[in-house]
């Protein structure tokens, strides 16, 4: 069964560092999303990418985030200057035309 | 009012026993609803779709009330492989953008 892979599985960096996370979506999908989960918080949307802009953003998603699909196949998410809020576990996912969304197994991202 | 809001739980029954989780949603627009199971530290899987027929898969039956915006996941004849954290998803189709929002998730616990 296809899945969305992500790069790396955890990633430690110290605040204040730009940091890229990796994603690589389902190959026929057109929609593609980032989530985090702080440690003990549910899930919470980011943002959502079709069609090679972003369809919309949370509050969360500010200046320092910027999504990316440089090559067809990666969808990357890149935080400017990363700050000890920012831990959290990140979430790649995507979907085709109605259809349900698909998880990535993530990328943890600590700050230090 | 949260927007997805569940029960957190831990909800602890022995094998066999037959599980209810709610599931309530402020959002009136939203257009779809799904549940996700998340086991520790891992990427949220879907579960179901959630229809107002009600709809059920195997020993997971869910059902959708769209007047009183609420959602339930019954789970019969427990096994010890359900134990993970369930979490209610709702769909808020805004254009393309299509992103979820979660609830905090309901943990149960199977025991012997």
């Amino acid at each position: 069964e296809p899945e969305v892979t992500q790069t790396p599985s955890h990633q430690v960096t110290q605040m204040g560092q730009e940091v890229i996370l990796r994603c690589v979506p389902i190959s026929n999908h057109l929609y593609f999303y980032w989530y985090r989960q702080i440690l003990g918080q549910k899930v919470e949307f980011l943002v959502s990418f079709y069609n090679n802009e972003i369809s919309e953003k949370s509050e969360i998603f500010d200046d320092q985030f910027s999504v990316e699909r440089p090559d067809g196949s990666n969808f990357t998410l890149k935080i400017r200057s990363t700050k000890l809020e920012d831990s959290a576990m990140y979430f790649c996912a995507s979907r085709d035309r109605n259809q349900p969304q698909h998880f990535g197994d993530g990328t943890r991202l600590s700050i230090l | 009012r949260k927007e997805v809001e569940q029960d957190p739980g831990p909800f602890n029954v022995p094998e066999g026993a037959t599980v209810a989780f709610n599931c309530t949603y402020s959002n009136s627009a939203s257009q779809s609803f799904f549940w996700y199971r998340q086991d520790c530290r891992k990427e949220p899987k879907l579960l179901m779709s959630v229809y107002s027929s009600g709809n059920e898969d195997g020993r997971f039956t869910a059902q959708l009330n769209r007047a009183s915006q609420y959602i339930s996941l019954l789970i019969r004849d427990s096994k010890l492989s359900d134990s993970a954290t369930y979490l209610c998803v709702v769909n808020s189709n805004t254009g393309t953008a299509s992103k979820l929002t979660f609830g905090t998730g309901t943990r149960l616990q199977v025991t012997l």
